[in-house]
């Protein structure tokens, strides 16, 4: 598929525990952002990479969430210490480039994270 | 800081009728604006966009236009179809300080009865 794919697809974990969600974006695509949805809100903005690096991490709730992509296609976030609050479906984009916020924005099917 | 207010829902209509939902925005600048669907059991995806005032975004039937004097984007469908039932998102993207991530809206859940 030439889409956005995201896994698991489903993650129960206890409190406490450390999750890592991934992302596999479009296939060239330079610009990747991950965002949480809660049940009933909308997308909320996480972090935004640029190639390999962080360009925007303004969105991260707190220094307990983390977010890589080492090479500038697959990104991983990271969850320690998971907290119930942090149940949620969590949402990855990307686009083609991040110029002047004009680029479509092409999104995955979430990750479900259940914290118990 | 930037956000973005449309209309609660659920919004219930009978099939042919007029659509048309709210979407009022603050942001800093000149953002671009977005509304994004999500259908039952599928992701977001984008439905229609417009990067400056008095543009006009069209797909689907579905219509909206930048008004930047009223800072709205509301999003209009002359007749619609069971098929439109969904969870319709506002956003915006705000140009400059180097954040592209968007400003979502709370959705707005529509329901259209045969």
């Amino acid at each position: 598929g030439a889409g956005v794919s995201q896994t698991p697809s489903n993650k129960v974990t206890e409190k406490g525990k450390y999750v890592e969600l991934r992302c596999d974006p479009i296939s060239g695509h330079t610009a990747l952002y991950w965002y949480r949805q809660s049940l009933g809100q909308g997308p909320e903005f996480l972090i935004y990479f640029q190639g390999t690096g962080a360009a925007d991490d303004s969105g991260l709730p707190n220094d307990r969430f983390f977010a890589v992509r080492p090479e500038g296609s697959v990104s991983t976030l990271k969850i320690q210490r998971t907290e119930r609050g942090d149940s949620a479906v969590y949402l990855c984009a990307s686009s083609l480039t991040a110029g002047r916020g004009q680029e479509t924005q092409y999104f995955g099917p979430g990750t479900r994270l259940l914290v118990l | 800081g930037n956000s973005v207010t449309q209309m609660e829902g659920p919004v219930t209509l009978s099939e042919e009728a007029f659509l048309t939902i709210n979407c009022t925005y603050t942001a800093t600048g000149y953002p671009s604006l977005f509304w994004y669907v999500q259908y039952p059991g599928e992701g977001l995806q984008l439905l229609l966009k417009a990067t400056k005032a008095d543009d006009k975004g069209s797909n689907k039937g579905f219509e909206a236009t930048y008004r930047k004097e009223t800072t709205s984007f509301h999003l209009e469908k002359g007749s619609v179809q069971v098929s439109d039932s969904a969870v319709y998102f506002c956003a915006l993207s705000a140009l400059g300080g180097g954040a592209d991530g968007l400003t979502f809206g709370k959705g707005t859940h529509l329901i259209i009865q045969p």
